[in-house]
């Protein structure tokens, strides 16, 4: 089975200050990690995808994420907010290499950033 | 390259209902995939199309939602009789052989059960 807690329901940061926003996955095989973006009335947007390769993972708008065997996380980092980045972000897990790509999506981190 | 596409984008009615939203995934994806994304929570896969056929329907609750894919290109998803627990936001979703794990998703459409 596999599935993904994030950590945190909101998270609120100042413009220009670092953003966590943390995720602990669970699975069963070789996962394949993943981060989305939505802004309000738009679709998911992927940020950046872990799929086996190199555990330091950059994607789009600056952020980045390190994938963790040893403490099951994929915590997501960007060293500073703008006001653009204000969504729900959610952590997504997949079986790598499976019949099927079903994606498990976490309940999603709503991050607010202050002026 | 055009996104995926989903119509309507909002959508009133009353339980009992019926009701059927519409999606044309990017060109080429075989791979199609409905979520269904209540209020507060992360989207939940209902049904996976590979082309025509469907790999994953475990999760449609298939008393009431019926998907198809005729042609293996777009697709609907129907839900009749709506019920108010229906009131979510359904997602269409599409990938391709090359990108398995990466999906690209529509804007979706918001249905409001009264």
């Amino acid at each position: 089975a596999q599935s993904v807690t994030q950590l945190d329901s909101h998270v609120s940061v100042s413009e220009g200050t670092p953003v966590l926003l943390r995720c602990n996955y669970s699975s069963s095989y070789s996962p394949s990690l993943f981060w989305y973006v939505q802004h309000p009335n738009k679709g998911l947007q992927l940020l950046l995808k872990y799929t086996s390769a190199a555990t330091l993972v950059k994607g789009i708008n600056g952020f980045e994420a390190e994938f963790k065997k040893s403490e099951t996380s994929f915590h997501l980092t960007k060293p500073s907010a703008h006001m653009s980045d204000a969504a729900e972000y959610f952590c997504v897990v997949t079986r790598t290499g499976g019949a099927t790509n079903k994606l498990i999506f976490g309940t999603g981190t709503l991050l607010a950033v202050q002026p | 390259e055009a996104g995926v596409a989903q119509s309507p984008r909002y959508k009133i009615i009353e339980k009992r209902q019926s009701v059927a939203f519409w999606c044309n995934p990017i060109s080429g994806h075989a791979t199609l995939y409905w979520y269904q994304q209540i209020l507060g929570q992360g989207p939940k896969l209902l049904i996976q199309f590979q082309n025509n056929g469907v790999v994953d329907d475990s999760q449609l609750p298939k008393d009431r939602f019926s998907a198809e894919r005729l042609k293996g290109v777009d697709s609907t998803l129907k839900i009749q009789p709506a019920k108010l627990e229906d009131s979510a936001v359904y997602l269409c979703a599409s990938s391709s052989r090359s990108s398995y794990n990466e999906q690209f998703f529509g804007p979706g459409t918001r249905l409001t059960v009264l």
